[in-house]
């Protein structure tokens, strides 16, 4: 079966614009991960949903980033007023329940000029 | 602060010999370990992984070692493949809090013909 899905695969934008990075999880999983990788850095965790809700947003690094899940499936992450240091790798994840691994997609690289 | 430690950047080992890949982490909440592997523009491919409960974990050419009063866990690789060529990332989840994964920043493994 398919795996996740992460779309667009490269996005340049201008500082100071909205993005939207999208996510489709594998198939029957109901736990959904958001996490970026900065140059030379690990993986940071952004925001967990179970289903639907997302019970913890404080992972995310400012109020302008936002995330939704809609019919415990497609995600989206919405970051507003771009800034340069929001340039990463943003990857998602998924997972049967929160106690199987997690399986990633290839990510969204974001540069932002 | 780093919860998540992998101290070697990069290790170079022989092909056909044994790769031991360290990580350390000071949470001691951490209940769940997983290791990681990533090619470059690709996400990351799950390995293996080792509930605290146990103390070792086997699957065909990996193997997973956990030591909680060391609070450290190793991978082995053996025999190494050139295939085995790539980042390998360490990652932890605490039992009582977040639910996503706290990673290392990667070892990168390469292995020599």
């Amino acid at each position: 079966g398919a795996g996740v899905s992460q779309s667009p695969s490269n996005k340049v934008t201008e500082k100071g614009k909205d993005v939207e990075l999208r996510c489709d999880p594998i198939s029957g999983h109901t736990a959904l991960y958001w996490y970026r990788q900065s140059l030379g850095q690990g993986l940071e965790f952004l925001i967990y949903f179970q289903g639907n809700s997302a019970p913890d947003k404080s992972g995310l690094p400012s109020d302008r980033f936002s995330a939704e899940r809609t019919g415990g499936s497609v995600s989206t992450l919405t970051i507003q007023r771009t800034q340069q240091e929001d340039s990463a790798v943003y990857l998602c994840a998924s997972s049967e329940d929160r106690d199987q691994p997690q399986h990633f997609g290839d990510g969204t690289r974001l540069s932002i000029l | 602060d780093q919860q998540v430690k992998q101290n070697s950047p990069s290790l170079s080992v022989q092909e056909g010999r044994i790769s031991i890949l360290n990580c350390d982490y000071t949470n001691s909440m951490f209940d769940y370990f997983l290791w990681y592997k990533k090619y470059p523009a690709e996400g990351p491919t799950f390995l293996i992984s080792i509930s605290s409960i146990k103390d070792k974990n086997e699957d065909g050419r990996f193997t997973v070692f956990l030591n909680k009063s060391a609070k450290h866990l190793s991978l082995h690789i053996v025999p190494s493949q050139p295939g085995d060529s790539a980042v390998y990332f360490c990652a932890s989840r605490s039992g009582g809090g977040a639910d996503g994964l706290t990673f290392g920043k990667g070892t990168h493994l390469i292995i020599q013909p």
